[in-house]
């Protein structure tokens, strides 16, 4: 059974940096199968999709255009979990973080597996 | 971008038939996954690759995809299944991942 550990400040400054952790169990980050993903939901902009990091003979990113810019998604294969950094955030970062595992590797894959969310706040 | 259009709400009785749509254009030739999510909770896959349904998954749930239009039905609903369902494809003239907006079904 997989299972998704998220972790991470609840509460951000404007333009500082949001970072989140989300450690797997029952599967590996490194595995050349699934694909490892950050989606964000707040009442303005729905489930909201932002990139993912998987591993096939080496390591490759996919990244939402509108955040491409600002956000980084790194594996960790020492403590088999991967992370999100969000740099110079906004009240409109304000959402529920979630990690979800990709089914397989393909652009068309379903999200299988998800952790529990993490409630981001951005304020001063 | 590509936009999956979903009703804000249906509403069925105990033990009847629930329909949920996802309009979007030529839908039918995409691969299109749907979740449902409760309050407080995280978003569950309920079908997936249009109708496949998961481990766990009553058979009650089942999904169609041809044309304009992705269907999620839920044979004789419960009150447990009252919750937010969404869709989802994979949008590849943007390499994105899309979501549909959510119906929130209510279970009369």
């Amino acid at each position: 059974q997989v299972q998704l550990q998220q972790s991470g400040p609840g509460l951000v400054k404007p333009s500082q940096t949001l970072s989140l952790t989300c450690v797997i169990s029952g599967d590996s980050v490194s595995s050349n199968r699934a694909a490892w993903n950050w989606i964000r939901q707040s009442p303005s902009r729905g489930l909201e999709w932002l990139g993912r990091t998987y591993y096939r003979s080496k390591w490759y990113n996919d990244y939402a255009e509108s955040v491409k810019s600002r956000i980084t998604i790194n594996p960790d294969t020492s403590k088999n979990q991967f992370s999100l950094h969000v740099n110079s955030v906004t009240p409109e970062d304000t959402a529920i973080y979630y990690c979800a595992r990709d089914l397989n590797q393909q652009y068309g894959s379903p999200l299988d597996y998800w952790g529990q969310g993490t409630l981001v706040t951005v304020s001063s | 971008s590509y936009v999956l259009t979903q009703p804000p709400s249906v509403s069925v009785a105990p033990g009847k038939t629930a329909r949920i749509t996802c309009g979007g254009n030529n839908i039918g030739s995409e691969n299109v996954h749907w979740y449902l999510q409760k309050p407080g909770q995280a978003p569950v896959l309920v079908i997936y690759y249009d109708s496949d349904r998961p481990s766990g998954i009553p058979e009650r749930f089942s999904g169609s995809n041809s044309g304009n239009t992705a269907t999620l039905t839920i044979s004789r609903v419960e009150a447990g299944d009252e919750a937010d369902y969404y869709c989802q494809v994979w949008d590849s003239s943007s390499d994105l991942r899309v979501f549909g907006g959510g119906t929130k079904l209510t279970v009369l």
